[in-house]
Protein backbone atom coordinates (compact mmCIF):
# COMPACT_ATOMS: atom_id res chain seq x y z
CA UNK A 1 0.00 0.00 0.00
CA UNK A 2 1.20 3.30 -0.85
CA UNK A 3 2.11 5.38 2.38
CA UNK A 4 2.26 9.09 0.35
CA UNK A 5 0.88 9.16 -2.78
CA UNK A 6 1.37 12.00 -5.70
CA UNK A 7 -0.64 12.96 -8.63
CA UNK A 8 0.71 13.41 -11.30
CA UNK A 9 4.20 12.12 -11.39
CA UNK A 10 4.97 14.20 -14.75
CA UNK A 11 3.64 17.37 -15.65
CA UNK A 12 4.63 19.60 -18.53
CA UNK A 13 2.90 23.20 -19.64
CA UNK A 14 3.55 26.04 -20.93
CA UNK A 15 4.22 29.54 -18.80
CA UNK A 16 1.74 31.35 -17.55
CA UNK A 17 -0.77 28.62 -16.78
CA UNK A 18 -1.78 27.11 -13.57
CA UNK A 19 -1.50 23.99 -12.29
CA UNK A 20 -2.53 21.82 -8.95
CA UNK A 21 -0.52 18.72 -7.47
CA UNK A 22 -2.35 16.40 -5.43
CA UNK A 23 -1.13 14.83 -2.07
CA UNK A 24 -2.20 12.12 -0.20
CA UNK A 25 -1.54 10.22 2.91
CA UNK A 26 -2.62 6.83 4.69
CA UNK A 27 -0.56 6.84 7.52
CA UNK A 28 -2.81 8.68 9.98
CA UNK A 29 -0.21 11.60 10.19
CA UNK A 30 -1.37 15.07 10.95
CA UNK A 31 1.43 16.90 9.53
CA UNK A 32 2.45 17.20 6.00
CA UNK A 33 4.71 19.36 4.26
CA UNK A 34 5.57 20.62 0.31
CA UNK A 35 9.24 20.21 -0.47
CA UNK A 36 10.77 21.74 -4.12
CA UNK A 37 13.90 20.13 -5.26
CA UNK A 38 15.50 21.74 -8.00
CA UNK A 39 18.38 20.93 -10.69
CA UNK A 40 20.93 21.18 -8.15
CA UNK A 41 19.35 18.39 -6.32
CA UNK A 42 18.52 21.22 -3.12
CA UNK A 43 15.70 19.91 -1.43
CA UNK A 44 13.83 23.21 0.27
CA UNK A 45 10.82 23.13 2.52
CA UNK A 46 8.34 25.20 1.15
CA UNK A 47 5.26 25.02 3.36
CA UNK A 48 3.77 22.96 6.05
CA UNK A 49 0.48 21.94 7.55
CA UNK A 50 -0.55 20.01 10.32
CA UNK A 51 -4.11 18.94 11.08
CA UNK A 52 -5.12 21.01 8.02
CA UNK A 53 -3.29 23.98 9.74
CA UNK A 54 -0.48 26.73 8.13
CA UNK A 55 2.15 26.23 10.45
CA UNK A 56 5.26 26.52 8.22
CA UNK A 57 5.52 28.99 5.18
CA UNK A 58 8.93 29.75 3.75
CA UNK A 59 9.34 32.40 1.26
CA UNK A 60 7.39 31.23 -1.44
CA UNK A 61 5.87 33.38 -3.97
CA UNK A 62 2.34 34.07 -3.64
CA UNK A 63 1.54 32.46 -6.93
CA UNK A 64 1.96 29.23 -4.86
CA UNK A 65 -1.17 28.05 -2.54
CA UNK A 66 -1.62 24.82 -0.72
CA UNK A 67 -4.77 23.92 0.58
CA UNK A 68 -5.74 21.08 3.02
CA UNK A 69 -8.96 19.98 2.61
CA UNK A 70 -8.44 17.41 5.66
CA UNK A 71 -5.13 15.94 7.21
CA UNK A 72 -5.12 13.47 4.91
CA UNK A 73 -4.50 15.23 2.18
CA UNK A 74 -2.06 18.64 0.88
CA UNK A 75 -2.67 20.09 -2.16
CA UNK A 76 -0.41 22.33 -4.13
CA UNK A 77 -1.78 25.02 -6.78
CA UNK A 78 0.24 26.89 -8.71
CA UNK A 79 -0.89 30.26 -10.69
CA UNK A 80 0.98 32.01 -13.72
CA UNK A 81 3.88 29.15 -14.19
CA UNK A 82 7.16 30.31 -14.98
CA UNK A 83 10.35 28.68 -16.24
CA UNK A 84 11.98 29.16 -12.81
CA UNK A 85 9.05 26.90 -11.18
CA UNK A 86 10.46 23.74 -12.98
CA UNK A 87 11.82 20.90 -10.52
CA UNK A 88 10.48 18.01 -8.57
CA UNK A 89 7.80 18.56 -5.84
CA UNK A 90 7.99 16.31 -2.81
CA UNK A 91 5.37 16.02 -0.11
CA UNK A 92 5.96 14.45 2.95
CA UNK A 93 3.86 14.11 5.99
CA UNK A 94 5.08 12.99 9.65
CA UNK A 95 3.34 12.94 12.93
CA UNK A 96 4.67 15.55 16.03
CA UNK A 97 6.19 15.50 18.27
CA UNK A 98 9.91 16.50 17.22
CA UNK A 99 11.83 14.62 16.16
CA UNK A 100 10.19 11.69 14.06
CA UNK A 101 10.41 10.53 10.79
CA UNK A 102 9.42 12.41 7.48
CA UNK A 103 8.01 10.12 4.80
CA UNK A 104 7.93 11.13 1.09
CA UNK A 105 5.83 10.74 -1.74
CA UNK A 106 7.38 9.75 -4.87
CA UNK A 107 7.59 13.54 -6.00
CA UNK A 108 6.22 15.24 -8.62
CA UNK A 109 7.99 16.16 -11.98
CA UNK A 110 7.39 19.77 -13.10
CA UNK A 111 8.56 21.05 -16.42
CA UNK A 112 7.56 24.85 -17.71
CA UNK A 113 8.29 25.53 -21.19
CA UNK B 1 18.35 27.23 10.94
CA UNK B 2 21.40 25.04 11.63
CA UNK B 3 23.23 24.85 8.47
CA UNK B 4 25.06 21.38 7.84
CA UNK B 5 28.03 20.49 5.59
CA UNK B 6 29.02 17.37 4.44
CA UNK B 7 30.88 16.29 1.43
CA UNK B 8 29.61 16.82 -2.56
CA UNK B 9 30.66 12.46 -2.87
CA UNK B 10 32.25 9.58 -1.71
CA UNK B 11 33.27 6.10 -3.63
CA UNK B 12 33.65 3.19 -1.70
CA UNK B 13 34.00 -0.70 -2.59
CA UNK B 14 31.28 -2.91 -2.25
CA UNK B 15 31.83 -4.28 1.02
CA UNK B 16 33.73 -1.94 3.16
CA UNK B 17 32.30 0.16 5.60
CA UNK B 18 31.43 3.86 4.80
CA UNK B 19 31.24 7.07 7.23
CA UNK B 20 29.84 9.95 6.20
CA UNK B 21 30.47 13.18 8.17
CA UNK B 22 27.86 16.15 8.51
CA UNK B 23 29.11 19.47 10.47
CA UNK B 24 26.70 21.52 12.46
CA UNK B 25 27.94 23.92 14.51
CA UNK B 26 24.92 25.61 14.84
CA UNK B 27 22.85 23.59 15.71
CA UNK B 28 20.22 24.06 18.84
CA UNK B 29 19.75 22.38 21.92
CA UNK B 30 16.11 21.48 20.52
CA UNK B 31 16.95 20.05 17.41
CA UNK B 32 17.38 16.68 16.06
CA UNK B 33 20.03 15.10 13.48
CA UNK B 34 18.38 12.73 10.88
CA UNK B 35 19.64 11.49 7.93
CA UNK B 36 17.76 10.10 4.72
CA UNK B 37 18.69 8.50 1.78
CA UNK B 38 17.54 9.28 -2.20
CA UNK B 39 17.70 7.23 -4.62
CA UNK B 40 17.43 8.58 -8.37
CA UNK B 41 13.67 9.98 -9.39
CA UNK B 42 12.50 9.04 -5.80
CA UNK B 43 11.84 10.76 -2.71
CA UNK B 44 13.91 10.72 0.18
CA UNK B 45 14.01 7.74 2.47
CA UNK B 46 14.37 8.30 6.60
CA UNK B 47 17.51 5.97 7.26
CA UNK B 48 18.17 7.18 10.96
CA UNK B 49 17.85 9.97 13.80
CA UNK B 50 19.20 10.92 16.60
CA UNK B 51 19.78 13.47 19.43
CA UNK B 52 23.25 12.52 21.41
CA UNK B 53 25.87 9.81 21.35
CA UNK B 54 25.15 6.73 19.71
CA UNK B 55 21.92 5.08 17.69
CA UNK B 56 21.98 1.97 16.05
CA UNK B 57 19.20 0.25 13.70
CA UNK B 58 19.09 -2.38 11.12
CA UNK B 59 20.77 -0.25 8.10
CA UNK B 60 23.37 1.85 9.84
CA UNK B 61 24.70 3.50 12.94
CA UNK B 62 24.59 7.36 13.85
CA UNK B 63 27.41 8.47 16.34
CA UNK B 64 27.32 11.75 18.05
CA UNK B 65 29.35 13.84 19.79
CA UNK B 66 29.33 15.33 23.42
CA UNK B 67 28.75 18.73 21.55
CA UNK B 68 26.75 17.58 18.85
CA UNK B 69 28.54 19.69 16.62
CA UNK B 70 29.12 17.18 13.99
CA UNK B 71 27.69 13.93 12.96
CA UNK B 72 29.17 10.69 11.28
CA UNK B 73 26.48 7.74 9.18
CA UNK B 74 27.87 4.62 9.14
CA UNK B 75 27.19 2.40 6.65
CA UNK B 76 28.12 -1.45 7.38
CA UNK B 77 29.33 -3.39 4.08
CA UNK B 78 28.25 -1.35 1.46
CA UNK B 79 26.36 -3.16 -1.25
CA UNK B 80 25.65 -1.69 -5.21
CA UNK B 81 22.56 -0.78 -4.22
CA UNK B 82 23.73 1.92 -1.36
CA UNK B 83 24.54 4.22 -4.33
CA UNK B 84 22.26 6.57 -3.64
CA UNK B 85 22.48 10.39 -2.43
CA UNK B 86 22.57 10.60 1.81
CA UNK B 87 21.49 14.04 3.82
CA UNK B 88 22.28 14.88 6.99
CA UNK B 89 19.76 17.09 8.80
CA UNK B 90 18.94 19.36 11.90
CA UNK B 91 15.74 20.66 12.78
CA UNK B 92 13.35 21.20 15.63
CA UNK B 93 10.09 22.38 16.85
CA UNK B 94 9.64 26.12 15.51
CA UNK B 95 7.98 28.53 17.50
CA UNK B 96 4.82 26.91 17.17
CA UNK B 97 6.32 23.65 18.51
CA UNK B 98 6.42 22.13 15.17
CA UNK B 99 9.16 20.16 13.27
CA UNK B 100 11.19 22.36 11.28
CA UNK B 101 14.18 20.95 9.17
CA UNK B 102 16.38 22.22 6.58
CA UNK B 103 18.36 19.62 4.12
CA UNK B 104 21.94 20.03 3.19
CA UNK B 105 23.57 19.30 -0.39
CA UNK B 106 23.94 15.74 0.22
CA UNK B 107 26.67 13.34 -0.12
CA UNK B 108 26.38 11.24 -3.43
CA UNK B 109 27.84 7.93 -2.53
CA UNK B 110 29.11 5.75 -5.37
CA UNK B 111 29.72 2.42 -4.47
CA UNK B 112 32.21 0.65 -6.73
CA UNK B 113 32.33 -2.99 -7.72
Amino acid sequence: DTAVSQTPKYLVTQMGNDKSIKCEQNLGHDTMYWYKQDSKKFLKIMFSYNNKELIINETVPNRFSPKSPDKAHLNLHINSLELGDSAVYFCASSNPPVGVAQYFGPGTRLTVL
Amino acid sequence: LAKTTQPISMDSYEGQEVNITCSHNNIATNDYITWYQQFPSQGPRFIIQGYKTKVTNEVASLFIPADRKSSTLSLPRVSLSDTAVYYCLVGGPNSGGYQKVTFGTGTKLQVIP
